[in-house]
């Protein structure tokens, strides 16, 4: 049983552009979610996704979106990049919505803008 | 705003030594706790839930959890250089997000 996947490991992009970040989820799993996590914080919740429908969001603009496909794998595109948006970005894949079990977090994808 | 807050250390421990790292949250209605370890570079690795008041103990691991307080610590015993990482402690809210920490940075000197 594969667990779950992210792509790609680094990216630095230019502030202004677009980016998209990819995840597989683990075998099983009908549920992402996506964190963004500065330097010397913790996870900050962006969104989820259930279904291929977003069940949840967190406190960020618009420009963040998001996509779930059939498969379940899924994507995070970010447009207008800012340089706060520099941060590492994790996916985790459930098979519930709920987060009171916890998730299991991919290796995440670091993001510079520069 | 729900919140759960850590010393952000560094906390430095002899090795062989306890570590004990603490966590308070907001959220009284909260059910579940859990401990994460994130070494530099990584992503976080979920080593300990908790859901009942008391002690969960997992190898060199405890956790213990005082929701009349609203405090969950989480104790490493005989720590190890390999012990070395970033705590974070999370809180799920509103059923589907985890509430994070900060951190703390733990430290075991050799």
């Amino acid at each position: 049983e594969t667990g779950v996947t992210q792509s790609p490991t680094h990216l630095i992009k230019t502030r202004g552009q677009q980016v998209t970040l990819r995840c597989s989820s683990q075998s099983g799993h009908n549920t992402v979610s996506w964190y963004q996590q500065a330097l010397g914080q913790g996870p900050q919740f962006i969104f989820q996704y259930y279904r291929e429908e977003e069940n949840g969001r967190g406190n960020f603009p618009p420009r963040f979106s998001g996509l779930q496909f059939p498969n379940y794998s899924s994507e995070l595109n970010v447009n207008a990049l800012e340089l706060d948006d520099s941060a590492l970005y994790l996916c985790a894949s459930s098979s519930r919505t709920e987060a009171n079990y916890g998730y299991t977090f991919g290796s995440g994808t670091r993001l510079t803008v520069v | 705003q729900k919140e759960v807050e850590q010393n952000s250390g560094p906390l430095s421990v002899p090795e062989g030594a306890i570590a004990s790292l603490n966590c308070t949250y907001s959220d009284r209605g909260s059910q579940s706790f859990f401990w994460y370890r994130q070494y530099s570079g990584k992503s976080p690795e979920l080593i300990m839930s908790i859901y009942s008041n008391g002690d969960k103990e997992d190898g060199r691991f405890t956790a213990q959890l005082n929701k009349a307080s609203q405090y969950v610590s989480l104790l490493i015993r005989d720590s190890q250089p390999s012990d070395s990482a970033t705590y974070l402690c999370a809180v799920p809210h509103s059923n589907y997000q985890l509430i994070w920490g900060a951190g703390t940075k733990l430290i075991i000197k050799p």
